[in-house]
């Protein structure tokens, strides 16, 4: 059973500022993918960043990258250049051979003016 | 890119009607969808997996006869609440998987008055 921990309910950000998001994990399984999604007060679930377990080079999307430490479970998003559109749930998640995504319980982000 | 749609977007009934819930992937087919609970402020919770062709699997807790899932065709799924009551209120999700990723549906928010 794969399980997704998130330990920080809640963040602020300046605008422009950088800010980093916290996940760990735990999997017994040897393939596995780590993703981050963002759900914006429409609640329509957006995909963030994907991290393939097997790939050690950590995965970026412009101003989103993570810090992907394998030995230790750690999957951290950091976001740079925080923008008012960037404030959503943030919800770290992974995915073994079944498919099934077991999300963390999400970190709330407020990018303040 | 894949795109999920969900219909109704918000749905209200009365207590001991039953209602479905829509699920299409537009462009892509998917063998398998899934179906998702989501609480206000709170994390995804898998109800089920959707096979195409098959019965649903559903996740412990999760009544299956009060949540019946029909995977009717490679692009939809659909899931119906039986016997509402007000508990059953809540935002229904579904997503379709394809390769390694799933795509998401805008959503449904049912309310049982």
């Amino acid at each position: 059973a794969q399980t997704v921990t998130q330990s920080q309910p809640e963040m602020s950000v300046q605008e422009a500022e950088t800010v980093t998001l916290s996940c760990t994990y735990d999997t017994s399984e040897n393939n596995y993918y780590l993703f981050w999604y963002k759900q914006p007060p429409s609640r329509q679930m957006i995909l963030v960043i994907r991290q393939e377990a097997y790939k050690q080079q950590n995965a970026t999307e412009n101003r989103f990258s993570v810090n992907f430490q394998k030995a230790a479970k750690s999957f951290s998003l950091k976001i740079s250049d925080s923008q008012l559109g960037d404030t959503a749930m943030y919800f770290c998640a992974a995915q073994g051979g079944s498919e099934k995504l077991v999300f963390g319980k999400g970190t709330k982000l407020t990018v303040n003016p | 890119g894949a795109v999920v749609s969900q219909h109704p977007s918000w749905v209200i009934c009365k207590s001991g009607t039953s209602v479905k819930i829509e699920c299409r992937s537009l462009d892509f087919q998917a063998t398998t969808m899934f179906w998702y609970r989501q609480f206000p402020k709170q994390s995804l919770m898998l109800m089920a997996t959707s096979n195409e062709g098959s019965k649903a699997t559903y996740e412990q807790g999760v009544e299956k006869d009060k949540f019946l899932i029909n995977h009717a065709s490679l692009t939809l799924s659909t899931l119906t609440v039986t016997s509402a009551h007000p508990e059953d209120s809540s935002f229904y999700i579904c997503s379709a998987h394809i390769i390694y990723e799933q795509y998401f549906g805008p959503g449904t928010r049912l309310t049982v008055t």
